[in-house]
């Protein structure tokens, strides 16, 4: 079935350090959106990315929709980095499908 | 732009009661989304309208959930008779058409 894959499940980082986070799905995407969920629940945009790469700071992302992954970046990591990332997927259906998640923790 | 706007925030019920919830979306967005989040999971799509018309409606929506979307600005989100296992996060979100997808709040919903 429509499956979005996303990976690790849980990361700690020491502050300062760079990571990459991973978004695998199954099927040709309209579009492709990244989330950071911040400790009250709210879903912040990150990126909107159905192809190519984008940065945004000390974030980015790639999509490579051809081979149907997308990467995101976080460099030089920061506390507030902290928090759970969402991929979310428009598998042509306008609705978005979400993975699981990736839980990301900073540590000082 | 003042955003995707959700009321209320928390809501604590007893089970078998009614609840209503409400969205406002980003003025002038045509779509409007419901979503549903369990701890620890992402969410999961519930409904959705292109101005006043729902146009899909997910196996997760039994028919003690119904959502309207009067004269496409607002919507509302009503659960009756509510049970231990609708207790979640509800998110709302707008987009312009089918292309990124703004979300709000949330409200958070516990059944007692």
């Amino acid at each position: 079935g429509i499956q979005v894959e996303q990976s690790p499940p849980d990361l700690i980082l020491q502050e300062g350090a760079n990571s990459t986070l991973r978004c695998n799905f199954s099927d040709s995407v309209n579009n492709l959106q990244w989330f950071h969920q911040n400790p009250w629940g709210q879903l912040i945009n990150l990126f909107y990315i159905p192809s190519g790469t984008k940065q945004n700071g000390r974030l980015s992302a790639t999509t490579v929709a051809t081979e149907r992954y997308s990467l995101l970046y976080i460099s030089s990591s920061q506390t507030t980095d902290s928090g759970v990332y969402f991929c979310a997927v428009d598998f042509r259906d306008y609705k978005l499908s979400f993975g699981a998640g990736t839980t990301v923790t900073v540590r000082a | 732009d003042t955003g995707v706007s959700q009321d209320p925030r928390h809501k604590i019920t007893k089970r078998g009661q009614n609840v209503t919830f409400r969205c406002d979306p980003i003025s002038e967005h045509n779509r409007l989304y419901w979503y549903r989040q369990t701890l620890g999971q992402g969410p999961e799509f519930l409904t959705y309208f292109q101005n006043e018309a729902q146009l899909e409606k997910s196996r997760l929506l039994s028919d003690r959930f119904s959502a309207e979307r009067p004269k496409g600005s607002f919507s509302t989100l009503e659960i009756q008779r509510t049970e231990q296992g609708d207790s979640a996060m509800y998110l709302c979100a707008s987009s312009p058409s089918a292309y990124e997808q703004y979300f709000g709040p949330g409200t958070r919903l516990t059944v007692t």
